[in-house]
C-alpha cells in the first residue's frame, strides 16, 4: 500500500486562527478522505477530498469551517478555520486505491490543540 | 440505518491467551466490504484484514483469523497466542454504499491490553 505523510505532526494554536494540514501520498490514489478523532474515541469522517472539484462534506461539517483542496491525485490540504478549543483533536488523512474493495490507508495524523 | 457495534469496550488478557473481538453491523446493502484496523498507542491506523460480503469463507493469516457470518451480520476477529505488541485499539469498519462510493462506518473500538 502507499505511504501517507502529514504535516504538521502536531501544533498548538490560538483560538480564532486557522491551520492548514497537508497530506501527501507517495503514489496516485483515487480517493482521499479527512477524518477527525478525539482522544480515546472513534473516527468521524469530515469529508471526501475530490480531485479538481469541491469536497463532499459529511453532515455537521461545512466548507467555510473546513475548506479542503485536492489539486492532484497525490496531495490534499485541510484547513481548520477560526479555531476554537472544541477543534482540538487528531486529524487524519487517508487514501484509497481504485475499487470499492480496496482498504483505506492512513497517515500518522496531526494532533491539534487550540488554546 | 447503517451501523456497527463493538460491544466490548475493553479486554484484558494475559500473554499467549487467545482473544476474540466481536463486531456486529446493520445494513440493507446486499454487497459490502468489512475491514478491521488496529491503532497501537503510537496512534497510526493499520489495516489488518478485509472480507467481502459474498465470500463467507473464513480464513487464517498467521495469528489472525476471522469469522464472518452474513446471516447474523457478524464479523469477529481472533488473535491466537496474543502478545504484548498486540495491545492496541481495534476498530471494525464495514464499508457500505454511499452514493457513487462506499463509506467506512467506524465502530467505537475495542481496547485490548495484553499483559505479560
Amino acid at each position: 500500500s502507499a505511504v501517507i505523510s502529514q504535516k504538521p505532526s502536531r501544533d498548538i494554536c490560538q483560538r480564532g486562527t486557522s491551520l492548514t494540514i497537508q497530506c501527501q501520498v507517495d503514489s496516485q490514489v483515487t480517493m482521499m478522505f479527512w477524518y477527525r478523532q478525539q482522544p480515546g474515541q472513534s473516527l468521524t469522517l469530515i469529508a471526501t477530498a475530490n480531485q479538481g472539484s469541491e469536497a463532499t462534506y459529511e453532515s455537521g461539517f461545512v466548507i467555510d469551517k473546513f475548506p479542503i483542496s485536492r489539486p492532484n491525485l497525490t496531495f490534499s490540504t485541510l484547513t481548520v478555520s477560526n479555531m476554537s478549543p472544541e477543534d482540538s483533536s487528531i486529524y487524519l488523512c487517508s487514501g484509497q486505491g481504485q475499487g470499492f474493495a480496496n482498504e483505506q490507508f492512513f497517515g500518522p495524523g496531526t494532533r491539534l490543540t487550540v488554546l | 440505518a447503517q451501523k456497527v457495534t463493538q460491544a466490548q469496550t475493553e479486554i484484558s488478557v494475559v500473554e499467549k491467551e487467545d482473544v476474540t473481538l466481536d463486531c456486529v453491523y446493520e445494513t440493507r446493502d446486499t454487497t459490502y466490504y468489512l475491514f478491521w484496523y488496529k491503532q497501537p498507542p503510537s496512534g497510526e491506523l493499520v489495516f489488518l484484514i478485509r472480507r467481502n460480503s459474498f465470500d463467507e469463507q473464513n480464513e487464517i493469516s498467521g495469528r489472525y483469523s476471522w469469522n464472518f457470518q452474513k446471516s447474523t451480520s457478524s464479523f469477529n476477529f481472533t488473535i491466537t497466542a496474543s502478545q504484548v505488541v498486540d495491545s492496541a485499539v481495534y476498530f471494525c469498519a464495514p464499508a457500505f454504499n454511499a452514493g457513487n462510493n462506499r463509506k467506512l462506518i467506524w465502530g467505537l473500538g475495542t481496547s485490548l491490553a495484553v499483559n505479560p
